[in-house]
């Protein structure tokens, strides 16, 4: 069973600079596996941030920056704000129709 | 611009079966897959599954397979996922999504499922 690696926590001060990571728990993360990042805030929709590592989607702010780190896929935020302050998951495609989510990482902005 | 707008809130006994639609509009519907996400109060995000509103082929999680099925209507451009046999486990919100460009979302679905 293949499970995807994210931090279950992290924390920035206001305006500093973050990174989010997504791994595999057997292998390295590739463009193959379409990684995508997604931020989620309570009683909202995700709503997509990046798409295939690095391509931000329409409206995201150029803070949000994705990138291959190692065997990982990094989400970066610049000037962290206090909106910043959700939940952000990541999904890797595994082939045959299916996708997994990680764990996501709940980020405090403090 | 693209639109996904889901079924209202739902309330069902253990064992029943719930279906939500997925209403969509702003792109050519036969272009792109749907797929279903699911979201358990506090836990994270869930896989289900996709369609293609091409074929209709579908592709379901090995979790759901004996439980789930996926079906779209081309003439209103509109998704559906059934899901039966349902437990207190499957409260939820339920969301599809566009899969292209990472996902469009729908705004999600509440499932309630209690005796």
């Amino acid at each position: 069973q293949t499970v995807v690696t994210q931090e279950p926590s992290l924390s920035v001060s206001p305006g500093g600079t973050v990174t989010l990571t997504c791994g595999l728990s057997s292998g390295s993360v590739s463009p193959s596996h379409y990684p995508n990042w997604y931020q989620q805030t309570p009683g909202q929709a995700p709503r997509t941030l990046i798409y295939s590592i690095t391509t931000r989607s329409s409206g995201v702010p150029d803070r949000f920056f994705g990138s291959v780190l190692g065997d990982k896929v990094a989400l970066t935020i610049t000037g962290a704000q206090a909106d910043d302050e959700a939940d952000y998951y990541c999904v890797l495609y595994m082939g045959s129709g299916i996708w997994v989510f990680g764990g996501g990482t709940k980020l405090t902005v403090l | 611009q693209v639109q996904l707008v889901q079924s209202g809130a739902e309330v069902k006994k253990p064992g029943a079966s719930v279906r939500v639609s997925c209403k969509t509009s702003g792109y050519t519907f036969t272009t792109f897959r749907i797929g279903w996400v699911r979201q358990a109060p506090g836990q994270g995000l869930e896989w289900m599954g996709w369609i293609s509103a091409y074929d209709g082929k579908t592709d379901y999680a090995q979790r759901f397979q004996d439980r789930v099925t996926m079906t779209t209507d081309t003439s209103t451009t509109t998704a559906y996922m059934e899901l039966r046999s349902l437990r207190s486990d499957d409260t939820a919100v339920y969301y599809c999504a566009m899969t292209t460009q990472g996902f469009f979302w729908g705004q999600g679905t509440l499932v309630t499922v209690s005796s």
